[in-house]
């Protein structure tokens, strides 16, 4: 299975800071990749697919970007209700794999 | 769209469990389905997928062999069966519909609110 490598683990950041976290993948996947943001008690919210992608309604502050083993998704300006722990997901094959997740609190 | 999950609940280890996920708001036979599940604290665990038709399924090693993901588009419902449960099953478990038409991508535009499955004795 491809394993799925996202740093930082958690971060601390301020409202209006630029945020980025990072997703490594164990072997390419061209770009087969989504990012998703879980907040506390509800189900995760699809933010990115095919690495760069913005689903419909997402706010244009998020971003992803990168091809093959190496992917980035970025805040431009962080916002009260952008606390949460953020997922990847190779979509390249099976199984589907997530990474570990990454926390963002406040600072 | 709307997804709705329901079976879970307390289960001893080595019982079975199928877990329903019943659908509405779109053309459920057009859609692949997933199952994701996540642990106590933990993260995310993509569990199983099945085709819009019903002919392709893939699991998760952690569950392969003990594990059956069906659907009835009749009746718009997709399961998940897993048999011989262990205390590592506990988890809250997801359906999950993809994007778009006739695609087993893993782009979940929808999901359940989940349903927890408790393995204890």
């Amino acid at each position: 299975a491809i394993q799925m490598t996202q740093s930082p683990s958690s971060l601390s950041a301020s409202v209006g800071d630029r945020v980025t976290v990072t997703c490594r993948a164990s072997q390419g996947i061209r770009n087969n990749l989504a990012w998703y943001q879980q907040k506390p008690g509800t189900a995760p919210k699809l933010l990115v697919y095919a690495s760069s992608s913005l689903q419909g309604g997402v706010p244009s502050r998020f971003s992803g970007s990168g091809a093959g083993t190496d992917f980035t998704l970025t805040i431009s300006s962080l916002q009260p209700e952008d606390f949460a722990t953020y997922y990847c997901l190779q979509d390249y094959n099976f199984p589907r794999t997530f990474g570990q997740g990454t926390k963002v609190e406040i600072k | 769209v709307q997804l709705v999950e329901s079976g879970g609940g307390v289960v001893q280890p080595g019982r079975s469990l199928r877990l329903s996920c019943a659908a509405s708001g779109f053309s459920f036979s057009n859609y692949a389905m997933h199952w994701v599940r996540q642990a106590p604290g933990k993260g995310l665990e993509w569990m199983a997928v099945i085709s819009y038709d019903g002919n392709t399924k893939y699991y998760a090693d952690s569950v392969k062999g003990r594990s059956t993901i069906s659907r009835d588009n009749p009746k718009n419902t997709v399961y998940l069966q897993i048999n011989s449960l262990r205390a590592e099953d506990t988890a809250v478990y997801y359906c999950a519909r993809v994007r778009v038409t006739y695609d087993s991508s893993a782009y979940y535009a929808y999901w359940g609110q989940g349903t927890l499955v408790s393995v204890s004795s």
